[in-house]
């Protein structure tokens, strides 16, 4: 059960792309494709914006989108946004139980 | 609509115990797996418990053995009776729906309850 690793930030000017990775093992993001990416605002609750690795939940705009190879998945925000500088955390299924990333804090410049 | 509200957290000593609700409504407990993630200050997501809608629960590493995940399908609420608490549960803890359309994803998180554990 050990954390997804995550690099600790990333940052973009508005309008160009990041793209944030998410390495775990065989056991975890490379043997299911049930990787979730989560944005949190400062005080916030967590809220989904990929699941199984590239879906997005209605309401999420497609400026977000998500990939995986092997046991490492990636968040690709495009046309970088003010509202987008928050906390993203990658979650996948474990077996029986969730992993969670250690976060990366996104900055919009 | 759907939510989720926790209560029960505070200030207690190591070695005590506590216990949080997470009061749902607009589903019910009972058909969907649900769990508690908590997040220390400043600090990242952590995935703690999981009961599935068959009753079946599991357990982080660090809390096995201490932590209790149960519901009262009466009052559509979820509970984590936490013993011989440590410094380091100090975090909030979110009781969070994962989806029953996808898998594994949480699709819905309480406020956050915030656990103190300090002599």
């Amino acid at each position: 059960q050990s954390a997804l690793t995550q690099p600790p930030s990333a940052s973009g000017s508005p309008g160009q792309s990041v793209t944030i990775s998410c390495t775990g093992t065989s056991s975890d993001v490379g043997g299911y494709n049930y990787v979730s990416w989560y944005q949190q605002h400062p005080g916030k609750a967590p809220k989904l914006m990929i699941y199984e690795v590239s879906k997005r939940p209605s309401g999420v705009p497609d400026r977000f989108s998500g990939s995986k190879s092997g046991n490492t998945a990636s968040l690709t925000v495009s046309g970088l946004q003010a509202e987008d500088e928050a906390d993203y955390y990658c979650s996948s299924y474990a077996g029986r139980s969730l992993v969670f990333g250690g976060g990366t804090k996104l900055t919009v410049l | 609509e759907v939510q989720l509200v926790e209560s029960g957290g505070g200030l207690v000593q190591p070695g005590g115990s506590l216990r949080l609700s997470c009061a749902a409504s607009g589903f019910s407990v009972s058909s969907n797996y649900m769990s508690w993630v908590r997040q220390a200050p400043g600090k990242g997501l952590e995935w703690v418990s999981i009961i599935y809608a068959g009753g079946s629960t599991y357990h982080a590493d660090p809390v096995k053995g201490r932590f209790t995940l149960s519901r009262d399908n009466s009052k559509n609420t979820l509970y984590l009776q936490m013993n011989s608490l440590r410094a380091e549960d100090t975090a909030v803890y979110y009781c969070a729906r994962l989806s029953d359309i996808v898998y594994w994803a949480i699709d819905y998180w309480g406020q956050g309850t915030l656990v103190t554990v300090s002599s």
